[in-house]
């Protein structure tokens, strides 16, 4: 069965503080993953990575994936409050997105 | 800009009701789905259309069903509402095929059928 799981469920962290998010998969026919922010309402996208492994930045955004782990992460440095979110991951098969349970974070002042 | 919007951001309504949630994008893209999503359990795909009335089930299609009558809009239906079916709702839309782009989300539709 197709899955995406996402590691830690929620995480609270200090202002300045590294985060880093945790997305496995295990979808057939594997094309890329997509990582997104949610905050109040519409899920906005924040990296495309394929098994490619070359690693995307944004600002203190990072991102890459372990084509043999099946797995990526995302990394978030220097964090702010602004950076409160749910954090999604999906696994992008024959143009369906497979959604992971998301990482809510919250980062305190 | 990219636009993708919803016809209600709020909706309460009662066990066995009909209800329509509305979705249009203005980007004019083939792919359109529905996704619910429940805290801890992520977004679900319910149903999606790669074209003008063509319609496929996602993975938790029952309870639901779609409309598709014109490229820009996409309906979904709750033909009898249940309690479990209070939920947010969130419309996307994507260009073929899902490789070099993104999907696009509306601003999602909280639904309480109480």
């Amino acid at each position: 069965e197709d899955k995406v799981v996402q590691s830690p469920l929620s995480l609270v962290v200090h202002e300045g503080d590294t985060v880093t998010l945790n997305c496995s998969y295990e979808v057939t026919n594997f094309r890329s993953l997509l990582w997104y922010k949610q905050e109040k309402k519409a899920p906005t996208f924040l990296f495309m990575l394929t098994s490619s492994g070359i690693e995307k930045k944004s600002g203190r955004l990072s991102s890459i994936l372990d084509k043999k782990e099946l797995s990526s992460i995302l990394n978030i440095t220097a964090t702010q409050t602004g950076d409160s979110a749910i954090y999604l991951c999906a696994a992008n098969w024959v143009g369906k997105l497979q959604f992971g349970a998301g990482t809510q974070v919250v980062v305190t002042p | 800009d990219v636009k993708v919007t919803q016809s209600s951001r709020y909706l309460v309504k009662r066990t066995g009701e009909k209800v329509f949630l509305e979705c249009v994008q203005d980007m004019d893209h083939e792919n359109m789905f529905w996704y619910r999503q429940d805290p801890g359990l992520g977004l679900r795909l319910i149903y999606f259309s790669y074209d003008v009335k063509m319609k496929e089930k996602g993975d938790i299609p029952e309870g639901y069903s779609v409309s598709r009558e014109k490229k820009e809009r996409f309906s979904l239906i709750l033909e009898s509402a249940s309690t479990n079916q209070t939920s947010m709702y969130l419309c996307a839309s994507s260009p073929v095929p899902v490789t070099k782009e993104t999907q696009y989300f509306g601003p999602g539709t909280r639904l309480l059928v109480l």
